[in-house]
């Protein structure tokens, strides 16, 4: 079965500055890469995804990059703010299955 | 109008006790799942349902069961609760079940004790 690796585990950067959480994947099937943002309490929802044919997507302040090649994907957050703290997680799914593999989390403090 | 609502948003309950947790979408998607999040924030799938046909089941204890009365429900009754069943219990769903956005519920908080 698929398997999620999600680097890293904790993020401390300051306010402006940009942060990276990087993923890789091991099922070659899998084919849709989505990335959720989780406050404390809250529920996972859904901020930035790519499919496979294609290589970045850009909104705003997020970007996801994907490298099939080397089955990983990464977020990027420019400028990032306060309200950017949070657990990311990414995750990945093959078609076939539906099943969305999730990594094991980012923790990202935004110190102001 | 939330989309995807369950209940009971928290449960505190004795080890042995049997407990069931209700969702509901109202976002007419075909596809509902379950997942458990640990104290560590992990994230795993238990169970997943298309128009009410079970098409995932994660190497979940058959303590677990879900039972879905239409597509538009999905619950998760366990029995004899042990205490590693304390967790965060998230429903979510999807159009359909190639894949897609999932959204999820706003969560139960699950307490044995």
């Amino acid at each position: 079965g698929e398997n999620v690796e999600q680097h890293p585990s904790t993020l401390s950067v300051q306010e402006g500055d940009s942060a990276v959480i990087k993923c890789t994947y091991s099922d070659s099937a899998s084919n849709y890469f989505p990335w959720y943002k989780q406050e404390l309490g809250k529920r996972p929802q859904l901020i930035i995804d790519i499919r496979s044919n294609v290589g970045e997507k850009k909104d705003q302040r997020i970007a996801v990059t994907l490298n099939k090649t080397a089955k990983h994907f990464s977020l990027h957050i420019t400028e990032t703010q306060p309200e950017d703290s949070a657990v990311y997680f990414c995750a990945a799914m093959a078609n076939a299955g539906n099943m969305l593999t999730f990594g094991g989390g980012t923790r990202l403090m935004v110190k102001p | 109008d939330t989309a995807v609502s369950q209940t009971p948003k928290y449960l505190v309950t004795q080890m042995g006790n049997d407990k069931s947790i209700k969702c509901e979408q109202n976002l007419g998607h075909d596809t509902m799942y379950w997942y458990k999040q640990d104290s560590k924030k992990f994230l795993k799938i238990m169970f997943s349902y298309n128009n009410k046909e079970l098409i995932i089941n994660e190497t979940v204890p058959n303590r677990f069961s879900p039972k879905s009365p239409d597509k538009a429900h999905l619950n998760l009754h366990i029995n004899s609760l042990e205490l590693g069943d304390s967790a965060v219990y998230f429903c979510a769903s999807s159009p359909t079940r190639e894949g897609g956005i999932q959204y999820f519920g706003a969560g139960t908080r699950l307490s044995v004790l």
